[in-house]
């Protein structure tokens, strides 16, 4: 059963323009939540994350809000640039006396149109 | 350069012939982890290892085992591989143990196995 959802397979956004990736999750155990990005033929590679006491969290042009009442994050990418196209996985841990578990979203592809 | 390593990069083998795929890493990180990705179900966590000789089941254990003998070192081994393990396995690595809060996690390039 997927703990950590993303509804939108694909997004297509304009350069320049906000691009708004979105993630449910259902485990209200989850104590942090991360952003990867990847590109065909490569490991996936960390772009943001936040704690779970946190609500909004800022790096350069990438902005992680979480809503934990709804049990909902989203990234937004502002502005867009087409060296963003790439599948985003939005992920989810939680934490056991072994270390953290983590559980990945099915992701969603951005295509950022020049 | 910091970086994980997985061998071999492409892997075709048949049902029941045990393989290894080995992930090394050079950043001194305590914890390592593999996952699969799979078209429709994303990366799902097989295992993990906080550290030396400490490992413990992810999303998806089942049909694979690990070892962590050494810090910089943490294999997949499929001891009797079947078709439903094709699929594209990544190795991480993290600096801390994962009990202080999660850290980013460094992928490898991935290993792209195919199970006839």
């Amino acid at each position: 059963d997927q703990q950590v959802k993303q509804n939108s397979p694909s997004l297509s956004v304009q350069e320049g323009r906000i691009s708004i990736l979105n993630c449910d999750y259902t485990n209200s155990m989850f104590d942090y939540f991360l952003w990867y990005k990847k590109y065909p033929a490569e490991g996936p590679t960390f772009l943001i994350s936040i704690s779970s006491i946190k609500d909004k969290n800022e790096d350069g042009r990438f902005t992680v809000f979480l809503n934990k009442s709804a049990k909902h994050l989203s990234l937004h990418i502002v502005p867009s640039q087409p060296g963003d196209s790439a599948v985003y996985f939005c992920a989810a841990s939680t934490r056991k006396n072994t270390g953290n578990q983590f559980y990945f979203g099915t992701g969603t592809s951005l295509t950022v149109i020049p | 350069e910091a970086q994980v390593t997985q061998n071999p990069r492409y892997l075709i083998t048949v049902t029941g012939k045990k393989l290894t795929v080995t992930c090394s890493q050079n950043m001194n990180h305590e914890y390592m982890s593999w996952y699969r990705q799979d078209p429709g179900l994303g990366l799902r966590q097989i295992y993990y290892s906080m550290n030396v000789e400490v490992t413990d089941k992810g999303d998806v254990p089942e049909g694979y085992k690990v070892s962590r003998k050494e810090k910089r070192n943490f294999p997949l081994i499929l001891e009797s591989p079947s078709p439903n393990q094709t699929s594209l396995y990544f190795c991480a690595s993290t600096p801390f143990s994962g009990l202080a809060g999660a850290n980013e996690q460094f992928f490898g390039p991935g290993t792209r196995l195919t199970v006839l």
